[in-house]
């Protein structure tokens, strides 16, 4: 089976600008969760899709938000880009939900650096 | 409050020594516990993972992690390190109440040849 896959791998933008960014799951997998790793804050859950729907959300602002697909695609968009935005996002898949206790596979990241 | 924690940021250890990366979580109910390692520019991998049963928990690559209920732990453990082995490692915690993933802050492994 394919890996998780994430596009863009890296990504510039500038203050004020939103973005869009796509995790396809590994075939077969409903939920996709979106993490943000920053070196000074580490690695933070932003949320988890579950067949189409979030189900849970971390503390971040509205502007950041996601959406998931039919075919479990998930993307997340984040609008008014700060500087701290800047990282790399991850998505990871599992077959079922997150509270489960599936196993996680992650992708390989979008490196987003804001300007 | 911080749920996890690795007290150590880096560690440096000579190829074919053992090794012990430390992780306490904080967390009231039964928690889920995980151990995952990040090779530079890579996602994460899951090494291995305890939910109940034998304390004792076997990985790949040859790692293994014990769960202390009592000290709140979940310690990753390593025979002889391979050079292979330096990366980033994460410890986190399924807070099942929330469906949430706390992670660590991660401890950094240099193996020297």
């Amino acid at each position: 089976k394919a890996g998780v896959t994430q596009t863009p791998r890296y990504l510039i933008k500038t203050r004020g600008q939103q973005v869009t960014l796509s995790c396809s799951p590994i075939s077969g997998h409903r939920s996709v969760s979106w993490y943000q790793q920053t070196p000074g804050q580490g690695l933070q859950f932003l949320f988890e899709y579950f067949s189409e729907t979030q189900r849970n959300k971390g503390n971040f602002p509205g502007r950041f938000s996601g959406r998931q697909f039919s075919n479990s695609r998930s993307e997340m968009n984040v609008s008014t880009l700060e500087l701290g935005d800047s990282a790399l996002y991850l998505c990871a898949s599992s077959p079922g939900r997150l509270g489960l206790g599936d196993t996680q596979y992650f992708g390989p990241g979008t490196r987003l650096t804001v300007l | 409050a911080q749920s996890v924690t690795q007290p150590d940021i880096h560690i440096t250890v000579s190829e074919g020594a053992s090794l012990e990366l430390r992780c306490n979580y904080s967390y009231g109910a039964t928690p889920y516990l995980f151990w995952y390692v990040q090779s530079p520019g890579q996602g994460l991998q899951l090494l291995l993972k305890y939910f109940s049963g034998d304390t004792l928990v076997q990985g790949i690559k040859g790692f293994e992690a014990e769960f202390k209920r009592s000290q709140s732990s979940f310690n990753l453990r390593k025979p002889s390190v391979h050079w292979s082995d330096a990366a980033e490692y994460f410890c986190a915690v399924l807070k099942t109440s929330y469906d949430k993933v706390i992670f660590g802050p991660g401890t950094s492994l240099s193996v020297i040849p």
